[in-house]
């Protein structure tokens, strides 16, 4: 079947890092998609990698490694704004996205 | 208005109501999708439109009826739904082709209680 695997719950402090890890089983692989989501709000796209190594964006950046099926996001320089889940999602074969559960980052000062 | 617009963003209903969600976008995509968000699960793909045409059912409970008009609209019609049917409701779009990635934009949801 396909899976994604993320932790549930994550927690760090204003200023520091935070590599939040995903691990997938899909059939066929097209991508791996980060997207942010505030409570109450829409999920917003962070990140794509489709080839190994690492992407960065900012204080964003994301990794990829197809041969062992994973993916982490890397926060820098924490704010507290930054306090969200954050969803990792996998594209199949079919184009079709797996999601995972999402993973809550509570930022402490 | 830009992006993807959902209303109403709050609903509660009766296990015998009819009700819509409706969901518009401004971003000329060809594709427009419902998703349900239930508390720590991970997004479930209900529906998918592409083109106005339905090209995905995952095995959705006919209670949930959508509709898709044009490419810029999509609804979610909903009937004697159930008190586990209570969730959040999230419609996206995206520009699907060989040039794209696949980058789903969200709207902020419709919160749908059922008592």
């Amino acid at each position: 079947g396909q899976n994604i695997d993320q932790p549930t719950e994550m927690t760090a402090t204003e200023g520091a890092i935070v590599q939040i890890n995903c691990t997938y089983q899909t059939s066929g692989f097209n991508g791996l998609f980060w997207y942010q989501q505030h409570a109450g709000e829409a999920p917003t796209f962070l990140s794509y990698n489709v080839l190994d190594g690492l992407e960065e964006k900012g204080r964003f950046s994301s990794f990829l490694s197809r041969s062992k099926g994973y993916s982490y996001l890397l926060l820098k320089e924490l704010q507290m704004k930054d306090s969200a889940s954050y969803l990792c999602a996998a594209m199949d074969s079919n184009y079709q996205l797996i999601w995972g559960a999402g993973t809550k980052l509570i930022i402490k000062p | 208005e830009t992006g993807v617009t959902q209303t109403p963003r709050h609903l509660v209903m009766g296990m015998t109501n009819k009700k819509s969600l409706k969901c518009e976008q401004h971003l000329g995509h060809n594709a427009m999708y419902w998703y349900k968000q239930s508390a720590k699960k991970p997004l479930e793909l209900m529906f998918v439109y592409n083109f106005k045409e339905q090209t995905e059912n995952n095995s959705v409970p006919s209670r949930f009826s959508p509709e898709c008009p044009n490419s810029s609209h999509l609804f979610l019609h909903l009937h004697t739904l159930q008190p586990e049917d209570s969730a959040l409701y999230l419609c996206a779009s995206s520009q699907v082709g060989r040039e794209n990635t696949g980058e789903l934009f969200f709207g902020e949801g419709s919160r749908l209680t059922v008592l």
